[in-house]
């Protein structure tokens, strides 16, 4: 069975730093592209980043390039989400999700709020 | 402002049939294959409900269709359950592994 687990959400002050993670597991991570999508609390979803199978290459959402990082360990069936320069409108419920052209399978979503 | 267009609501009585449209460009729904759709449940998270415009994943009831013409994909829900209330998102690839959300439709059984 399909299994995402993200942790890493919490309080943070604007202008700081998170990471996020996410563990798979039930298939072989690395052969899938993987994404983060977020959703501002009652509102809809955002892809912010993706990574291909090998980490090779990325892609990022206009409103996060610059600051976020995605990157993957494979030994460690493990994505990552490092988030920098946090502002109150990057507050959302992080999840990572399996796939490119659509995502078959999502986390349960770790909650990242921004605010002094 | 979201990429693609929902209405924000729909409604039906159980048994009823009810179809969601998703509008997009021509540089994302009319220009790819690539539409799915999201059922959210409170407080949980997306679930894959069609994907590559009409396929259903294994598990998802056939009551689920999806269709497309030009830039408009839409869902269809036959024999409306109580269940089935929950928020719908749909998608569209726009290449560049970009991927477009809907705003999201609330859907209400009556």
């Amino acid at each position: 069975e399909v299994h995402l687990l993200e942790s890493g959400g919490g309080l943070v002050q604007p202008g700081g730093s998170l990471r996020l993670s996410c563990v798979a597991s039930g298939f072989t991570f690395s052969s899938y592209v993987m994404t983060w999508v977020r959703q501002v609390p009652g509102k809809g979803l955002e892809r912010v980043s993706v990574i291909i199978s090998s980490g090779g290459d990325t892609f990022y959402a206009d409103s996060v390039k610059g600051r976020f990082t995605i990157s993957r360990d494979n030994s460690k069936n493990t994505l990552y989400l490092q988030m920098n320069s946090l502002g109150v409108e990057d507050t959302a419920v992080y999840y990572c999700a399996r796939g490119q052209r659509w995502s078959d399978y999502w986390g349960q979503g770790t909650l990242v709020s921004v605010s002094s | 402002q979201s990429a693609l267009t929902q209405p924000p609501s729909a409604s039906g009585s159980p048994g009823q049939s009810v179809t969601i449209s998703c509008t997009g460009t021509s540089s994302d729904v009319d220009d790819y294959k690539y539409v799915s759709w999201y059922q959210q449940l409170p407080g949980k998270a997306p679930k894959l409900i069609i994907y590559e415009v009409n396929k259903r994943p294994s598990g998802v009831p056939d009551r689920f269709s999806g269709s497309k013409s030009g830039n408009t994909a839409s869902l269809t829900v036959s024999g409306l359950q109580a269940e089935d209330e929950a928020d719908y998102y749909c998608s569209s690839y726009a290449g560049s592994s970009n991927l477009l959300f809907g705003g999201g439709t609330k859907l209400t059984v009556l």
